[in-house]
């Protein structure tokens, strides 16, 4: 089945720092989405990304279908931002199941 | 809030029991899907539903068993728990199989 893998697996920053998440998935997908997911178990719907370039406030992100990467772009990152970043992708040709990568702890220090 | 609710928030039960959680999608969507999430790992697929039909399984066992209602609100069911069963249990709606999954708060599973 597709692999999909997140880098880094952790990542600590101080407040207003710029930061940049990577997801690789090894074979052609449908339907890419990030999520952030609370201390709470919660996860949150930050895109819907299976190719080109999204913002939402600080956020940003850029899909790359022919290479098979995304990347999700944080900056003037805040203690709020702190949680676990998932990137899942829907694969061409299967069922319509997610498929989640390990996910990047981040965490925000004031 | 992603108008997918779950309930209940925590459970704890004794290895051999069985266990429903509901969810409840939001209005409109006529897709639920399942996700089995383990401590600090992604989640996993485990069904979907379609119009209350299933719509692909991942890979688990048949004591994991799942129903989608007219109203598109949906349960699983786990008989004969394992201990290894413990984990946080996500639901996701959405209007339709290929669309964006709107997640629910989850139900966390622990079992002794």
């Amino acid at each position: 089945g597709i692999q999909v893998e997140q880098s880094p697996p952790d990542l600590i920053l101080q407040e207003g720092a710029n930061s940049t998440l990577r997801c690789n998935f090894s074979d052609s997908v449908n339907n890419l989405q990030w999520f952030h997911q609370n201390p709470w178990g919660q996860l949150i719907n930050l895109f819907y990304i299976p190719s080109g370039t999204k913002q939402n406030g600080r956020l940003s992100a850029t899909t790359v279908a022919t290479e098979r990467y995304s990347l999700l772009y944080i900056s003037s990152s805040q203690t709020t931002d702190s949680g676990v970043y998932f990137c899942a992708v829907v694969p061409q040709g299967g069922s319509e199941k997610l498929v989640f990568g390990k996910g990047t702890k981040l965490t925000v220090n004031p | 809030e992603t108008g997918v609710t779950q309930s209940p928030t925590h459970l704890i039960k004794t290895r051999g029991q069985q266990v429903t959680l509901r969810c409840s999608s939001q209005s409109g969507h006529n897709t639920v899907s399942w996700y089995q999430q383990a401590l600090g790992q992604g989640p996993q697929f485990i069904f979907q539903y379609y119009r209350e039909e299933e719509n692909g399984r991942g890979n688990f066992p048949p004591r994991f068993s799942g129903l989608q209602f007219p109203n598109y609100s949906s349960e699983l069911n786990v008989n004969a728990l394992e201990l290894d069963d413990s984990a946080l249990y996500l639901c996701a709606s959405s209007l339709d199989p290929g669309s964006t999954a709107f997640f629910g708060q989850g139900t966390r599973l622990t079992v002794v």
